[in-house]
């Protein structure tokens, strides 16, 4: 089986730097993605890991420890347009699907 | 936006009653996946179409079915509607290519309420 898990809730300040993050527990891999999701909107994609380190992507960093089954989504520079959901989700090992965290829900506050 | 359509946008059915639910892949994909999201969780998945056949399927009653069309555009029918079915649902359309993870591509979900 697979086991994804995320903090539910994390508040932070606009300008301010916030790091997300995904344990999981999975029967295989094959890479960790991470997206954003607006309240009623569809998740759109922010970056993916396949190997262990920092993937820098803009404000949007992720890394991945695949030996510790870790990874973070760092934020820099908040801004309030930032305030969603962040998705934490592993490739099923047949490369299938996606199984998904139960997302973390960012507020940035003035 | 990704290019993945889903119609409708919206929808109410009552319990017992069948959905119908559509999804347009983005142009070049021929894969297409369905997710079920109830509020405040993340998506579920419930199967995938890959050239017209089911792909492999996440942990949902036969109630839950589905179809993918030459052109790679996709349905999912629920039969026997109940109040839990209520969720957005997600198609989300890929490229599986060789050597490496294949990055999905979501549509805006239907809504859909069981009364």
């Amino acid at each position: 089986g697979q086991n994804i898990d995320q903090p539910t809730e994390m508040t932070a300040t606009e300008g301010a730097i916030v790091q997300i993050n995904c344990t999981y527990q999975t029967s295989g891999f094959n890479g960790l993605f991470w997206y954003q999701q607006h309240a009623g909107e569809a998740p759109t994609f922010l970056s993916y890991n396949v190997l262990d380190g920092l993937e820098e992507k803009g404000r949007f960093s992720s890394f991945l420890s695949r030996s510790k089954g870790y990874s973070y989504l760092l934020l820099k520079e908040l801004q309030m347009k930032d305030s969603a959901s962040y998705l934490c989700a592993v490739r099923d090992p047949g490369g299938q699907n996606f199984v998904f965290g139960p997302g973390t829900r960012l507020s940035v506050l003035p | 936006e990704t290019g993945v359509t889903q119609s409708p946008t919206h929808l109410i059915k009552t319990r017992g009653q069948q959905v119908t639910l559509r999804c347009s892949s983005q142009s070049g994909h021929n894969t297409v996946s369905w997710y079920q999201q109830a509020l405040g969780q993340g998506p579920q998945f419930i199967f995938q179409y890959y050239r017209e056949e089911e792909n492999g399927r996440g942990n949902f009653p036969p109630r839950f079915s589905g179809l993918q069309f030459p052109n790679y555009s996709s349905e999912l029918n629920v039969n026997a509607l109940e109040l839990d079915d209520s969720a957005l649902y997600l198609c989300a359309s890929s490229f599986p290519r060789g050597g490496g993870p294949t990055k999905e591509y979501f549509g805006p979900g239907t809504r859909l309420t069981v009364t």
